[in-house]
């Protein structure tokens, strides 16, 4: 069965204290792994795909990295305003599934 | 450029009322598909389409119904609304739900049935 496991359900850093989320994800037939960005009241916004394991891509102070079991991003000296809910997901044929995020909190 | 529009943002439902949540896309993308968002639950994918006239079944259908006629528009209706359907629902887009296309959200209708 297709499934996706985010940790932890949520991170409080400092400011300035850097960390990474994890995506673990179980997929028959991967065609892509997504990362997007939630905030309160919102729609999920679009981060990073990544395709295969190895892979790299990096955003300001976000960088996504893909093995062939999971996802981390890396947050790197966060700032308040990346305080949002993180979501995964795996892309398999025409369906997509969702991690239940992470909700980062990046005190000032 | 709009992108993915969703109409209402708010609606509060009587169980055993009807009504249709609006997605319209302006960005001539054939794959459309809705979501339900709860607390602890992420993003459960309700129905999906891969162009007009063709409909399929996500992994939380009944109680929705879903139909296509046309490429910008995906509405979703509820036949008889339950306390248990009480959730924010986002449409997404992309132009295929295949070989990793990235899907695109609108801003989400936040419904409750009493």
């Amino acid at each position: 069965e297709d499934q996706v496991t985010q940790s932890p359900e949520a991170l409080r850093l400092q400011e300035g204290e850097s960390s990474s989320l994890n995506c673990s994800y179980t997929v028959s037939g991967l065609r892509g792994l997504f990362w997007y960005r939630q905030d309160p009241g919102k729609g999920p916004e679009f981060l990073f795909t990544l395709y295969s394991a190895g892979e790299e891509k990096e955003k300001e102070r976000l960088k996504a990295t893909l093995t062939k079991k999971e996802s981390f991003l890396h947050i790197t000296a966060p700032k308040p305003e990346d305080s949002a809910t993180y979501l995964c997901a795996v892309n398999n044929f025409n369906k997509f599934y969702f991690g239940s995020g992470t909700k980062l909190n990046v005190k000032p | 450029n709009a992108g993915v529009t969703q109409t209402p943002k708010f609606q509060v439902l009587k169980t055993g009322q009807s009504m249709t949540l609006q997605c319209a896309q302006d960005m001539n993308h054939e794959y459309m598909s809705w979501y339900r968002q709860d607390p602890g639950m992420g993003l459960r994918l309700i129905h999906y389409s891969v162009g007009a006239g063709i409909t399929d079944q996500g992994e939380v259908p009944n109680g929705y119904n879903v139909s296509r006629s046309t490429t910008e528009d995906f509405p979703l209706r509820l036949l008889s609304a339950a306390p248990s359907q009480t959730s924010v629902y986002f449409c997404a887009s992309s132009y295929s739900g295949l070989n990793g296309n990235t899907i695109y959200f609108g801003e989400g209708s936040w419904l409750t049935v009493v």
